[in-house]
C-alpha cells in the first residue's frame, strides 16, 4: 500500500454545500495530482501541482480549487456541490515527471 | 482528446487461463505504464517500459512495446481470480507542452477471472 491518504473515503452532501477534500502523502513527493472518474470509465486529470505554491489545472475543466502550502498536503475544495459533481476523486503522487504514480484509495462523492 | 485506448473493453476467463490487454496510443511517449484497480479503489502502478524498450517482465506480467504501431500489450499468465480488476493504460503527455509529465488513462478494460 502506497503513502497517500484521502479523507473521506465516502461523502454524502446536499446541493450549494462547500466540501474539502483531503489527501496528504509522507513520501515528500513533489508533484501532486487530482483526476476525477465516473464509474467504469477513464481518469481525467483535473489539478496538478509541481511543488509547493504551485497548482495547474488539468485536462478536464472543473469548477474545484486546489492549494499547496506544504508538500505532503494538496486539498481540493469545491465552494459549492451539485449533483453533476458526483464521481469518484482520486488523488495521485509522483517523485517526479513521468515516473509512477501512487495513488489514495479515492473519495466517493455524492450531490443530492 | 483520448491518448490511450484499451482493448478490449471486458475480458472474462477462466481461472490458470492467460488474459492478453491491448493498448493503442496516438502521439510520441517517454515511457507507457500499466496500472490495476480493483472495484471501488485507487489504483496500483504495475509496470513502465520506456520508449526504447521492447518487452519488460514482471512476475505474471508480461508488457510489449512497439512504438512504430504505438501500441502495448499486457499478458498475465496463469490468472487467478483475485486478478479480476479493471487494467489501465497510461501514456505521459510528453508532446502536450506545459503538461509534459503527466499521464494520460485510457478507459481500461474490466478483467474478470472465473475459479
Amino acid at each position: 500500500e502506497a503513502d497517500i491518504y484521502q479523507t473521506p473515503r465516502y461523502l454524502v452532501i446536499g446541493t450549494g454545500k462547500k466540501i474539502t477534500l483531503e489527501c496528504s502523502q509522507t513520501m515528500g513527493h513533489d508533484k501532486m495530482y487530482w483526476y476525477q472518474q465516473d464509474p467504469g470509465m477513464e481518469l481525467h486529470l483535473i489539478h496538478y501541482s509541481y511543488g509547493v505554491n504551485s497548482t495547474e489545472k488539468g485536462d478536464l475543466s472543473s469548477e474545484s480549487t486546489v492549494s499547496r502550502i506544504r508538500t505532503e498536503h494538496f486539498p481540493l475544495t469545491l465552494e459549492s456541490a451539485r449533483p453533476s459533481h458526483t464521481s469518484q476523486y482520486l488523488c495521485a503522487s509522483s517523485a517526479r515527471a513521468y515516473n509512477e504514480q501512487f495513488f489514495g484509495p479515492g473519495t466517493r462523492l455524492t450531490v443530492l | 482528446s483520448q491518448q490511450g485506448e484499451e482493448d478490449p473493453q471486458a475480458l472474462s476467463i477462466q481461472e490458470g487461463e492467460n488474459a492478453t490487454m491491448n493498448c493503442s496510443y496516438k502521439t510520441s511517449i517517454n515511457n507507457l505504464q500499466w496500472y490495476r484497480q480493483n472495484s471501488g479503489r485507487g489504483l496500483v502502478h504495475l509496470i513502465l517500459i520506456r520508449s526504447n524498450e521492447r518487452e519488460k517482465h514482471s512476475g505474471r506480467l508480461r508488457v510489449t512495446l512497439d512504438t512504430s504501431k504505438k501500441s502495448s500489450s499486457l499478458l498475465i499468465t496463469a490468472s487467478r481470480a483475485a486478478d479480476t480488476a479493471s487494467y489501465f493504460c497510461a501514456t505521459d503527455a510528453g508532446g502536450y507542452g506545459g503538461s509534459q509529465g503527466n499521464l494520460i488513462f485510457g478507459k481500461g478494460t474490466k478483467l474478470s477471472v472465473k475459479p
